[in-house]
């Protein structure tokens, strides 16, 4: 079983569109969790973490983090073709970080 | 801003070669890492260190070995390269006191190729 699950996508939006990303995680004792971006043929850049239950809010970004569930998602509100690009998750416990594979996110015109 | 920066973008080698791959930080940070990206696999963990000469096993650490001699440099050497090393490899820096706030900066990445 994959320590940090994503769906792989593609997933497609139009723009304009709320686009929403999920992740799930099997180590309960995961303490912070945050989501990359990354270009095609570019290197991941961090958008946002997050670390306690809730949402977290950052301009058209969102963090949602649910413990109990195991679970952390980013909504992207007002999508542009601009946030086409692979969004990974990651997760931290006490001693390492785990990457998700990420997920393919394109948003037309 | 933190800068990572990687010794070639690009690579290509051939099979038996000992291929070294190079990664500074400019912010003093304390811990570093290797991770290769291939398609449909995510960010694998090669190796990391913790500290000057210091270094730990990831996930994948075979055919790979690392050095850390300065707290500034992390090298990531295939002592012989093989075509199933193929990848992108991307060297991330982070501190040590981020606290719950662990970001890692990435480098640009070294696409390496070996036929």
């Amino acid at each position: 079983q994959k320590e940090v699950e994503q769906n792989s996508g593609p997933l497609s939006v139009p723009e304009g569109a709320i686009a929403s990303l999920n992740c799930t995680y099997s180590d309960r004792g995961s303490q912070s969790f945050f989501w990359y971006r990354q270009y095609s043929g570019k290197s991941p850049e961090l958008i946002m973490f997050i670390y306690s239950n809730g949402d977290k809010e950052d301009g058209r970004f969102t963090a949602q983090l649910n413990k109990a569930s195991q679970y952390v998602s980013l909504l992207i509100r007002d999508s542009q073709p601009s946030d086409s690009a692979t969004y990974l998750c990651a997760v931290k416990n006490v001693n390492d970080m785990r990457f998700g594979a990420g997920t393919r996110l394109t948003v037309k015109p | 801003d933190v800068k990572v920066t990687q010794s070639s973008r690009y690579l290509v080698k051939r099979t038996g070669e000992k291929v070294f791959l190079e990664c500074v930080q400019d912010m003093d940070h304390e811990n570093m890492f290797w991770y290769r990206q291939d398609p449909g696999l995510g960010l694998r963990l090669i190796y990391f260190s913790y500290d000057v000469k210091m270094k730990e096993k990831g996930d994948i650490p075979e055919g790979y070995s690392v050095s850390r001699e300065k707290k500034e440099r992390f090298s990531l050497i295939l002592e012989s390269a093989s075509t199933n090393q193929t990848s992108m490899y991307l060297c991330a820096s982070s501190s040590a006191t981020g606290g719950l706030q662990y970001e890692q900066y990435f480098g640009p990445g070294t696409r390496l190729t070996v036929t």
